[in-house]
């Protein structure tokens, strides 16, 4: 059965860069997109971006500027960089597996079937 | 961005009875070209990560309990739970995949009354 477990630091000051792992166990890295998804206390969630097996990545326009998403695929993980942060951005971050439809030469994803633990990350001077 | 809009933001019902929420879309969640609507719904208990209960709009995960369905088209989606199980007390929520950014409905909360 597929895992992901994820970590990374969970306290940063303003302005440093938020760096999460996640890593999948007893699964194919290929063939799904993989999402990072986070929710800030008490309230719901955002899409942050996913990235497939072969790095091409889609970010949510509203944090393009800050985000890096990467995979390495001879270890079977993801990582999420989120650059200058703020008090806006403490959350529990996810990642995701994203099931994929593939139509001809496009592929679309259509549900987050696993998904890690959650790591909170909490910014505070 | 596709702005999704659930109702009721929370419903308390009893016991054994229905109970049904609602998720709108600001545009079409139905891909022609395999007519399908990419609407997936997701269950989440206080300290866990979501779990995904129904895929294009009604096809249930394995695993979930066939009290959970889903339905419509278009812009318009319902998740129904038939019978309300007390382990069913948790937020709900409906997420397009039609296109990116991939939006979350605000979420539900279901009690029991």
């Amino acid at each position: 059965q597929v895992q992901l477990q994820q970590w990374g630091a969970g306290l940063l000051k303003p302005s440093e860069t938020l760096s999460l792992t996640c890593a999948v166990y007893g699964g194919s890295f290929s063939g799904y997109f993989w999402s990072w998804i986070r929710q800030p206390p008490g309230k719901g969630l955002e899409w942050i971006g996913e990235i497939n097996h072969s790095g091409s990545t889609d970010y949510n326009s509203s944090l393009k500027s800050r985000v890096t998403m990467s995979v390495d695929t001879s270890k079977n993980q993801l990582s999420l960089k989120l650059s200058s942060v703020t008090a806006a951005d403490t959350a529990v971050y996810y990642c995701a597996r994203v099931l994929v439809r593939t139509l001809g030469i496009f592929s679309r994803g259509y549900g987050m079937d696993v998904w890690g633990q959650g790591t909170t990350v909490t910014i505070s001077s | 961005d596709i702005v999704m809009t659930q109702s009721p933001a929370s419903l308390a019902v009893s016991l054994g009875e229905r109970a049904t929420i609602n998720c709108e879309s600001s545009q079409s969640l139905l891909y022609k070209s395999d007519n399908k609507n990419y609407l997936g719904w997701f269950q989440q208990k206080p300290g866990q990560p979501p779990k995904l209960l129904i895929y294009w709009a009604s096809t249930r995960e394995s695993g979930v309990p066939d009290r959970f369905s889903g339905s419509g088209s278009g812009t318009d989606f319902t998740l129904t739970i038939s019978s309300l199980q007390a382990e069913d007390v948790a937020v709900y929520y409906c997420q397009q995949y039609y296109n990116t950014p991939r939006t979350f409905g605000q979420g539900t909360k279901v009690e029991i009354k």
